[in-house]
């Protein structure tokens, strides 16, 4: 079974642009979450997608924004990027069917913002 | 609300030395769920266990060791016999049901684990 496919795994863009990051979970998978990863804040909740429906949120502004597509591949898209986007964007994948089950990560987009 | 925490920003060890990587949680409920997660070079996250509140043994596999302790709200991880391909950052995450009805992980800002040769 392939992993959890994370493209592009580099993107660079300049304050003010957009940015749209793309993930596709395992075979099977119905369940899409997305995590930012930087130095100083480590490892923060974005969101999470099931049967195309965002089933939690996390505390970041609305420049934030993702979906699902019918075939469970996500993606999430960035706003008038600011420099603090700057992070390692990452996308894990799960049955989604039962709670407190194992993720399933990919290896991340490096966004850098420039 | 609830926290994770791992002290240890950088531990350095040499090969064939054990070493434990601490973390201490906080929450308010008394069902939830603590896991550990290995980060290589490589960038993606590779789980390592999955432990529920209410299961207090202790837990090994090959190397690895985990001790959970709800007494003193931590649960550290232990790898016996260290080795290089050990090297990387170690999270520790605590998963909580949120109002929707579904769970978050919320992860400790991790501990990078150097062994050298």
């Amino acid at each position: 079974k392939a992993g959890v496919t994370q493209t592009p795994r580099y993107l660079i863009k300049t304050r003010g642009q957009q940015v749209t990051l793309s993930c596709s979970p395992i075979s099977g998978h119905r369940s899409v979450s997305w995590y930012q990863q930087t130095p100083g804040q480590g490892l923060q909740f974005l969101f999470e997608y099931f049967s195309e429906t965002q089933r939690n949120k996390g505390n970041f502004p609305g420049r934030f924004s993702g979906r699902q597509f019918s075939n469970s591949r996500s993606e999430m898209n960035v706003s008038t990027l600011e420099l603090g986007d700057s992070a390692l964007y990452l996308c894990a994948s799960s049955t989604g069917t039962v709670n407190n089950e194992k993720l399933f990560f990919g290896s991340g987009t490096q966004l850098s913002v420039l | 609300a609830q926290k994770v925490t791992q002290a240890q920003t950088e531990i350095s060890v040499v090969e064939k030395e054990d070493v434990t990587l601490d973390c201490v949680y906080e929450t308010r409920d008394t069902t939830y769920y603590l896991f550990w997660y290995k980060q290589p070079p490589s960038g993606e996250l590779v789980f390592l266990i999955r432990r529920n509140s209410f299961d207090e043994q202790n837990e090994i596999s090959g190397r690895y060791s985990w001790n959970f302790q709800k007494s003193t709200s931590s649960f550290n991880f232990t790898i016996t016999a260290s080795q290089v391909v050990d090297s990387a950052v170690y999270f520790c995450a605590l998963s909580e049901t949120q109002n929707s009805g579904y769970s978050t992980l919320t992860f400790g800002k991790g501990t990078m684990l150097l062994v050298s040769p």
